[in-house]
């Protein structure tokens, strides 16, 4: 158990349809990103929060937003949904104290189909 | 941007047997190099990273060279068991950036026959 929780684990809708996907870093955790992992792109890296901010953008679509609230959970947004977004999307979380900073811990990923 | 190429896509060894996966990476200015592990249905964990600044990492079954003036990183699992069958994933860090924002390799998917 990495110690980040994302919710839904799994989600079906339609085309043109929004959702949204949570997520629970791990106690302490300030940093959160989001990756999209699919058969054809492999993982993508989408955005980063840090204590509330936006701190990197990776090649999000503008159909994508997300946020990070006071208490630190993680909410991305997925609008105006196509099929090719139907992918695995995984939240992770990182330390920003001690040695060793680098490791990014992965949530279990909400699995996204869109019909 | 950074684009970073994995081989082979599919690994299949006996158990006992080692395992190596190469990467290389096209951003001279990348300087950190982590690997990830996947198992089904589950997120990737780390299992073994490299800064730029050392050319070898070792944990115990579980090594990680550099060649910097190569751009090219490898995984090497001695003594492989069922159990590190899984997807095996690459990483750069591109400098400058924040660590956590990776560019991934495509994946390893490794087999370990008993």
């Amino acid at each position: 158990d990495s110690g980040v929780t994302q919710t839904p684990k799994h989600l079906i809708t339609a085309t043109g349809q929004r959702v949204t996907l949570r997520c629970s870093p791990r106690s302490g955790d300030l940093s959160v990103y989001w990756y999209q992992q699919s058969l054809d792109q492999g993982l993508q890296f989408l955005i980063q929060y840090y204590n509330g901010e936006e701190r990197a953008k990776g090649n999000i679509l503008e159909r994508f937003s997300a946020q990070q609230f006071p208490d630190l959970h993680s909410e991305l947004n997925l609008s105006s949904l196509e099929l090719g977004d139907s992918a695995l999307y995984f939240c992770a979380s990182r330390t920003n104290r001690g040695a060793n900073t680098g490791e990014l811990f992965f949530g279990e990923g909400s699995r996204l189909t869109v019909l | 941007g950074e684009n970073v190429e994995q081989h082979p896509s599919t690994l299949s060894v006996q158990e006992g047997d080692s395992a190596v996966i190469k990467c290389t990476y096209s951003d001279s200015a990348s300087n950190y190099f982590p690997w990830y592990k996947q198992e089904l249905g589950k997120g990737p964990q780390l299992i073994i990273d490299i800064r730029s600044n050392v050319g070898e990492k070792k944990d115990q079954r579980i090594a990680v060279t550099l060649n910097k003036t190569a751009k090219h990183f490898s995984l090497h699992i001695t003594e492989t068991q069922p159990e590190d069958s899984a997807v095996y994933f690459c990483a750069a860090r591109p400098g400058g950036t924040s660590y956590g924002k990776l560019t991934f390799g495509q994946g390893t998917i490794l087999t370990v026959h008993p």
